[in-house]
C-alpha cells in the first residue's frame, strides 16, 4: 500500500537553482494538491488539480509551477529557488474534488541557501 | 475568507490525563471542519470531520470533537491520553467552493510518562 509517494525526501538548493518535486498516488484519486508547511503557519495550499488535465492556484502560488502529468502524477516545479521557499512540502490526494479526506505523502524538506 | 485559529502552540499532558485542544474558526456559512494529526516525519492523517448533524463527532484513535456554532469552536478531546498520541494536531475548515482547506497553525502535544 504505497498511497502517496513523494521524491526526494530532502533537498538543498542554492538561490536561483531549479528543481522539480515529484508526487504519485496509486489510489485512483481525482484530486491532487501541493502544500507547504512552515512553523506556526500550518499548511498552505500552493496549487491543486481537481482532475486530470486541470490545475488551479491556491493561497501561495507565486514562484511555483505545477504539472498534472496524468491521473497518478502531480509535480511541483521551482524555476528559480529563493530562501523564502525553504519549507516542508507535502503532496496530497483525495477521491473527489471536495477533498473530504486528504491522503498525504511523507513530505520533502527543502532548504534554499 | 475563512480562517482557523489554534490558540495553543504547545500543550503537555501526563499519560492517562484528559486532553482538549482548542480550535476557533471564522466562516460565513455552516462550516465543514476537520482535525488532522501529524506524527514526526510523517504526512497528516485525518482524525475526524464535521459536515452537519450531530455536533459531537467521533473519530479514530479514541478522539472526539464538538462543534459549537455559538462559540465558533471545534475543540478536540480525548478522555485518556496515551504516549503514542504525542504529535502535532491541525484543525481545518473547507471553503465554500469545496476545493480548499484552510489549516490552523497547529498544536504540538507532548505526553509525560
Amino acid at each position: 500500500n504505497a498511497g502517496v509517494t513523494q521524491t526526494p525526501k530532502f533537498q538543498v538548493l542554492k538561490t536561483g537553482q531549479s528543481m522539480t518535486l515529484q508526487c504519485a498516488q496509486d489510489m485512483n484519486h481525482n484530486s491532487m494538491y501541493w502544500y507547504r508547511q512552515d512553523p506556526g503557519m500550518g499548511l498552505r495550499l500552493i496549487y491543486y488539480s481537481a482532475s486530470e488535465g486541470t490545475t488551479d492556484k491556491g493561497e501561495v502560488p507565486n514562484g511555483y509551477n505545477v504539472s498534472r502529468l496524468n491521473k497518478r502524477e502531480f509535480s511541483l516545479r521551482l524555476e528559480s529557488a529563493a530562501p523564502s521557499q525553504t519549507s516542508v512540502y507535502f503532496c496530497a490526494s483525495s477521491e473527489r474534488t471536495t477533498n473530504e479526506k486528504l491522503f498525504f505523502g511523507s513530505g520533502t524538506q527543502l532548504s534554499v541557501l | 475568507a475563512q480562517s482557523v485559529t489554534q490558540p495553543d502552540i504547545h500543550i503537555t499532558v501526563s499519560e492517562g490525563a484528559s486532553l482538549e485542544l482548542r480550535c476557533n474558526y471564522s466562516y460565513g456559512a455552516t462550516p465543514y471542519l476537520f482535525w488532522y494529526v501529524q506524527s514526526p516525519g510523517q504526512g497528516l492523517q485525518l482524525l475526524l470531520k464535521y459536515f452537519s448533524g450531530d455536533t459531537l463527532v467521533q473519530g479514530i484513535k479514541g478522539f472526539e470533537a464538538e462543534f459549537k456554532r455559538s462559540q465558533s469552536s471545534f475543540n478536540l478531546r480525548k478522555p485518556s491520553v496515551h504516549w503514542s498520541d504525542a504529535a502535532e494536531y491541525f484543525c481545518a475548515v473547507l471553503n465554500n467552493a469545496g476545493n480548499m482547506l484552510t489549516f490552523g497553525g497547529g498544536t504540538r502535544l507532548m505526553v509525560k510518562p
